[in-house]
């Protein structure tokens, strides 16, 4: 069965204090993993896709990296304004999304 | 312009009532979705849509029934609420099927008393 499970479940980090979140993951036939964030009462958005082991994506301050089991969303020097969950997913044979618990980051001042 | 939209945003009812959850989008895509959001923040899959065609459906009990009258639609109907239900309920869509680059709407947020 596929399993997504994110660390660590909540990040209190200081404005410009760069930390990485962790999505460890076991699926049969990856065809995809996803990071999304969500605001709190809003919907989850959509961030990066990875597909395959070695794959980075980059947007602003935030860096995606895939291996074999696990992926990183790297922040570098995080604002406030980057505070929300991140969700980590990813899509099986059966095309649906599994989405871990979240990791859930304030950022403060 | 909204994306992806739901109604109502909110949702109070008692145990036993009947309700309907309505999405929309605009976004021409092919494929919706309803996802559950429980008091955890765990979201997962109930329902996927693709062209009007049930492609994904969880484990979910019968009393949610799922209907598109078209592919820009998707409607969550739940028959005899349970305490249980209460949860945000997020639609969504994606260009196409099998994408996980998936665009959400703002929830609605029901509670069951």
């Amino acid at each position: 069965e596929d399993q997504v499970t994110q660390s660590p479940e909540a990040l209190r980090l200081q404005e410009g204090e760069s930390s990485s979140l962790n999505c460890s993951y076991t699926v049969s036939g990856l065809r995809g993993l996803f990071w999304y964030r969500q605001d709190p009462g809003k919907g989850p958005e959509f961030l990066f896709t990875l597909y395959s082991a070695g794959e980075e994506k980059e947007k602003e301050r935030l860096k995606a990296t895939l291996t074999k089991k696990e992926s990183f969303l790297h922040i570098t020097a995080p604002k406030p304004e980057d505070s929300a969950t991140y969700l980590c997913a990813v899509l099986n044979s059966g095309y649906a999304l599994n989405f871990g618990k979240g990791t859930s980051l304030l950022v403060t001042p | 312009d909204t994306a992806v939209s739901q109604t109502p945003k909110y949702l109070v009812t008692q145990m036993g009532n009947d309700k309907s959850i309505k999405c929309e989008q605009n976004l021409g895509h092919d494929t919706m979705y309803w996802y559950k959001q429980d008091s955890k923040k765990f979201l997962k899959i109930m329902f996927s849509y693709n062209n009007k065609e049930l492609i994904i459906n969880e484990t979910v009990p019968n009393r949610f029934s799922p209907k598109s009258p078209d592919k820009a639609h998707l409607n969550l109907h739940i028959n005899s609420l349970e305490l249980g239900d209460s949860a945000v309920y997020f639609c969504a869509s994606s260009q196409e099927r099998g994408s996980g680059e998936q665009y959400f709407g703002p929830g609605t947020r029901l509670t069951v008393t």
